[in-house]
């Protein structure tokens, strides 16, 4: 069954260095999402995309994050400078839409990002 | 806005018995969507099952199935026949339906089911 990819699993990097997350969506979904959990809190939306630009972004997505589907086939999120805080989870999912017209999102395994 | 409250960190059950986590929610909208996600150690998460706010008979899938109370904004999952696989994380979730599918998570239920 076709799986929502991450790389890498765990990625640790000094404050305002700039990180890229990697994500292979399944091959024929056109919905693509980030979301991040902080340590101990809630999974939180941040960016969703789809046909090729954001269509809806969270407060958290702020000028040091960018999202773009560089080859049609992988779907990234850049933190340009990061911080302390950005340190999380980072979660992304992909969604079809079914004969009901209902939407499924399917989550990746999750890249876990330390900020030192 | 939506929310999404699990009061619930943890629970526990035996194998073969039946568990019920619970989930409540807030939201102005009138179209809306409930979910339960299941993350087991070290995967990703998998839809469970879902509800539309708009249907009153209560969602089941297998030995999953939902207690879906409107006016209560109340959404639990019961479990029947728990199985060791059953043991995971479980997300509440909402969306708001029509062109805005972002989800809304409560912080999750850890369920452990006991030999």
């Amino acid at each position: 069954e076709p799986e929502v990819t991450q790389t890498p699993s765990h990625q640790v990097t000094q404050m305002g260095q700039e990180v890229i997350l990697r994500c292979v969506p399944i091959s024929n979904h056109l919905y693509f999402y980030w979301y991040r959990q902080i340590l101990g809190q809630k999974v939180e939306f941040l960016v969703s995309f789809y046909n090729n630009e954001i269509s809806e972004k969270s407060e958290i997505f702020d000028d040091q994050f960018s999202v773009e589907r560089p080859d049609g086939s992988n779907f990234t999120l850049k933190i340009r400078s990061t911080k302390l805080e950005d340190s999380a989870m980072y979660f992304c999912a992909s969604s079809d839409w079914d004969k009901s017209y209902q939407e499924t999102q399917y989550f990746g395994p999750g890249t876990r990002l330390l900020v030192l | 806005a939506q929310t999404v409250t699990q009061s619930q960190p943890e629970m526990s059950v035996q194998e073969a018995e039946t568990v019920t986590l619970s989930c409540t929610y807030d939201t102005s909208e009138n179209n809306y969507y409930l979910f339960w996600y299941k993350q087991p150690p070290s995967r990703q998460m998998i839809l469970v099952i879902r509800q539309e706010a708009y249907k009153q008979q209560n969602a089941t899938e297998n030995r999953f199935s939902v207690n879906f109370q409107k006016a209560a904004k109340s959404f639990s999952l019961k479990i029947s026949d728990s199985q060791l696989g059953d043991t995971a994380m479980y997300f509440c979730a909402s969306n708001s339906g029509g062109s805005n599918y972002k989800l809304t998570f409560g912080k999750g239920t850890l369920l452990t089911v006991n030999p």
